[in-house]
């Protein structure tokens, strides 16, 4: 089962900042934060992936707590390319270990 | 760089018929996977090879279900015979532990095959 809950739908405005949620309260200590988004008709796209600190590319930013039980995906600009259903994955990061686990993700929809 | 291709992308067929998906991964990514998914639920694995050995196939209902990759390249799953509920996309990905920073990136999907059981 995916060890995270995600709120299933988002909106958000053209342009203006996305902010999306992941609870991941029962993480281990080796385990990282990844995060996936899927457009429709399209396998899962990488987006960002964090173990304890703020991460930043081109795409989005990942905050993740200090206690590092729930993180945010931040897509600072989003644009209605970035509709998509959006995953955010715990899995420990070396070896064949921690297969990528997806819940239901949030489904967000940027709107003119 | 050429992503993972996969074939075909649509397949309609009857319950009861037989039904094999192929995938051609990142060249030199030694792990490949394949997932299922059912509309409105995010993939999930069925099974993950190592090169041509299989690491994890717990998820893959064997009865019907069967994959291989023989020569530790590209990979064929089956389903025979085939169920409605078999009904989905089912997707390809890959990756290699060679290169920590394309591992650490996680997985690199195809665009899946879209399977319709009637």
């Amino acid at each position: 089962d995916a060890k995270t809950t995600q709120p299933p739908s988002m909106d958000c405005a053209e342009g203006r900042a996305a902010n999306l949620p992941c609870n991941h309260s029962t993480i281990s200590g080796n385990e990282y934060v990844y995060w996936y988004r899927q457009i429709h008709s399209q396998g899962p796209q990488y987006i960002i992936h964090g173990l304890k600190n703020n991460e930043t590319n081109e795409m989005a930013s990942l905050i993740i707590t200090e206690d590092r039980k729930s993180s945010t995906l931040i897509l600072p600009h989003a644009t209605l390319r970035d509709t998509a259903v959006y995953y955010c994955i715990v899995r420990v990061g070396g070896g064949s270990q921690g297969n990528l686990i997806f819940g239901k993700g949030t489904k967000l929809s940027v709107k003119p | 760089e050429a992503g993972v291709a996969q074939s075909p992308r649509y397949k309609i067929i009857e319950k009861r018929q037989s039904v094999a998906f192929w995938c051609n991964p990142i060249s030199g990514h030694a792990t490949l996977y394949w997932y299922q998914q059912i509309l409105g639920q995010g993939p999930k694995l069925l099974i993950q090879f190592q090169n041509n050995g299989v690491v994890d196939d717990s998820q893959l209902p064997k009865d019907r279900f069967s994959a291989e990759r023989l020569k530790g390249v590209d990979s064929t799953l089956k389903i025979q015979p085939a169920k409605l509920e078999d009904s989905a996309v089912y997707l390809c990905a890959s990756s290699s532990a060679r290169d920590r920073r394309i591992f650490n990136y996680g997985y690199t999907f195809g665009s899946g095959t879209r399977l319709t059981v009637v």
